[in-house]
């Protein structure tokens, strides 16, 4: 049973670019959370989401920053035109359901904007 | 807004020393989780205590919680080199999201 992945693991963008992370939950997880970690911070909540739906992305910039979980397919965060402040670790984690303690984090995606 | 708050920031010890972290916390929880991240890599769950609990076990890891108080500590004991990472404590309410503190940097020297 595969953790949960992220991709690509590193990724470089020159400023104005656009970036586009995914993530795949556990098998069997419906549930995604994304957050941010900047350098020598703890990490940040950005958004939560369920297949189709957004829950909570109250810790998501208004702008250049949106969220999706399609129905099928990895989770995607994407960040339009990017700047160098978005350069930080993102992690994705997965939960089985809304009520559950334990969510299990990805290896993180690791953005460079230059 | 930062919920958990790590003390010390950075810890220096000794191998086969104990090794104790603290962390608090401004609201109501439903449980308090401990994660170690080393230098560059993703997050490993290492413990998870409910409010209704006061200590919690986990091979060398003891995890003790003070609702009352608003806190948490995290004991190393007998650490190892490889213990070296950063300490993180992450507070939930049921079905929300995690909101970590800032972090513990602890290095064990041989």
């Amino acid at each position: 049973n595969a953790g949960v992945m992220q991709n690509p693991r590193h990724l470089v963008r020159r400023r104005g670019q656009e970036a586009r992370l995914r993530c795949s939950p556990m098998k069997g997880h419906s549930h995604v959370y994304w957050y941010r970690q900047l350098p020598e911070e703890g990490l940040k909540f950005m958004v939560y989401l369920q297949k189709e739906n957004i829950i909570d992305e109250s810790g998501m910039p208004k702008e250049r920053f949106s969220a999706e979980f399609p129905k099928e397919g990895p989770s995607i965060l994407r960040i339009q035109q990017v700047v160098r402040g978005d350069s930080a670790a993102y992690f994705c984690a997965s939960s089985w359901n809304r009520d559950s303690d334990e969510q299990y984090f990805g290896p993180g995606t690791r953005l460079t904007v230059t | 807004s930062q919920q958990g708050e790590e003390d010390p920031q950075a810890l220096s010890i000794q191998e086969g020393e104990n090794a104790t972290m603290n962390c608090s916390y401004k609201t109501s929880i439903n449980n308090l989780q401990w994660y170690r991240q080393n230098s560059g890599r993703g997050l490993v769950h290492l413990i998870l205590i409910r409010s209704n609990e006061r200590e919690k076990h986990s091979g060398r890891l003891r995890v003790t919680l003070d609702t009352s108080k608003k806190s948490s500590s995290l004991l190393i004991t007998a650490s190892r080199a490889a213990d070296t990472a950063s300490y993180f404590c992450a507070t939930a309410q049921a079905g929300t999201a995690l909101i970590f503190g800032k972090g513990t940097t602890l290095s064990v020297s041989s």
